[in-house]
């Protein structure tokens, strides 16, 4: 059973507007969550995390929000840039354990 | 820095062939990771090693094999391809749990 579920495969927003990314997990026992942007022909590249023990973070035009008790979190990105037009994933880490991946969502902005 | 190298980029396989994919990292990392990622299901770890002499299964690990025989190297091999093993395979290392690092990928095609 997937432990990380991305269940928008597909985004499209216009330049300039928020985009905001979904993600939810089943395991609480987790350490923290990641956010990977990955390009066509290329590796996936970190882009943001956030600790266990927190509920938001944020990184100039990125910020992830995470709810403890709806075992969700999300990414959002304010404004929208084209070049921000990628798959993101998020991944859980469990210490002791492994990353988990979900499935991907895949982000356009339309200039 | 080179960060993670992955060797090859693209492969064509006959099916019952056999293959080993190379990776190599020059970040000291400890931890090394295999993952495929197949259209619809995200990266799915195949086999991991927390450190040299050690390796351990992921999700996938059926019809692959790894070796960790030097720390900055992490092999990946297949036996004897079978069709269902056509993916994009990406390895990535981390400095124990902290965010990993992905190579660029290899696209292998077992016809």
């Amino acid at each position: 059973d997937q432990q990380v579920k991305q269940n928008s495969p597909s985004l499209s927003v216009q330049e300039g507007r928020i985009s905001i990314l979904n993600c939810d997990y089943t395991n609480s026992m987790f350490d923290y969550f990641l956010w990977y942007k990955k390009y066509p022909a290329e590796g996936p590249t970190f882009l943001i995390s956030i600790s266990s023990i927190k509920d938001k973070n944020e990184d100039g035009r990125f910020t992830v929000f995470l709810n403890k008790s709806a075992k969700h979190l999300s990414l959002h990105i304010v404004p929208s840039q084209p070049g921000d037009s990628a798959v993101y994933f998020c991944a859980e880490y469990i210490r002791g354990d492994q990353f988990y991946f979900g499935t991907g969502t895949s982000l356009t902005v339309i200039p | 820095n080179a960060g993670v190298t992955q060797t090859p980029k693209f492969r064509v396989l006959k099916t019952g062939q056999s293959m080993t994919l190379l990776c190599a990292q020059d970040m000291n990392h400890e931890y090394m990771y295999w993952y495929r990622q197949d259209p619809g299901m995200g990266l799915r770890l195949i086999h991991y090693s927390v450190g040299e002499g050690t390796t351990a299964k992921g999700e996938v690990p059926d019809g692959y094999n790894v070796s960790r025989l030097k720390k900055q190297n992490f092999l990946l091999g297949l036996e004897s391809a079978a069709p269902s093993q056509t993916s994009v395979y990406f390895c990535a290392s981390s400095y124990l749990a902290s965010e990993a690092f992905f190579g660029q990928g290899t696209r292998l095609t077992v016809v």
